[in-house]
């Protein structure tokens, strides 16, 4: 089992939905937790961080982090052709672990 | 505040060459983190340094792999006698500050192909 899973994908909305991307982590102590966006042939940009239980909201992006099911979350509102990218979790501290990622496709 | 900054871009060298990387960390940042990223996989975790402290070794790293940061500023990472599957892209990332809250910001990477 990976340390931190996401659904593999891909996913693919019409412009103007919602899309909403998932993650699971193993280490019950991890207190930092991440959204990265990655364009193909590019390095991965910081889009979220999360470090409390509940919702954060920027823009059009929430976060949403559970730490008693180690989940964490990502909405996208108003999906944009822009936001056509893979998605990583990552949860960074003392160990740095990443997602293998979710590539998003927003449709025209 | 220039970003972190990496060198070369790319790198073409045939198997059994050594290779060196070389990333410049946003000034004030005193944590420096390299990565190896393949096609499809998120980018995986080789080593950390804090200051010029290497802190983490992935236990993935092979002998072949050194990673240097003197007097905690830019940091060298080198591969000795590379192998096909060393092709990959290697990412550098640093974080610091009293408000980082471990936040990592990357370069943009060198990708590495071993013919």
């Amino acid at each position: 089992q990976k340390e931190v899973e996401q659904n593999s994908g891909p996913l693919s909305v019409p412009e103007g939905a919602i899309a909403s991307l998932n993650c699971t982590y193993s280490d019950r102590g991890s207190q930092s937790f991440f959204w990265y966006r990655q364009y193909s042939g590019k390095s991965p940009e910081l889009i979220m961080s999360i470090y409390s239980n509940g919702d954060k909201e920027d823009g059009r992006f929430t976060a949403q982090l559970n730490k008693a099911s180690q989940y964490v979350s990502l909405l996208i509102r108003d999906s944009q052709p822009s936001d056509s990218a893979t998605y990583l979790c990552a949860v960074l501290g003392s160990k740095s672990t990443f997602g293998d990622g979710t590539t998003l496709t927003v449709k025209p | 505040d220039t970003g972190v900054s990496q060198d070369p871009r790319h790198k073409i060298t045939k198997r059994g060459q050594n290779v060196t990387f070389r990333c410049d960390p946003i000034s004030e940042h005193n944590r420096l983190y390299w990565y190896r990223q393949t096609l499809g996989q998120g980018p995986e975790f080789l080593t950390y340094f804090q200051n010029e402290a290497q802190l983490e070794k992935s236990r993935l790293l092979s002998d072949r792999f050194s990673a240097e940061r003197p007097k905690g500023s830019f940091s060298t990472l080198e591969i000795q006698r590379t192998e096909q599957g060393d092709s990959a892209m290697y990412l550098c990332a640093s974080s610091g500050g009293v408000a980082a809250k471990n936040i990592q910001y990357f370069g943009a990477g060198t990708r590495l192909s071993v013919l």
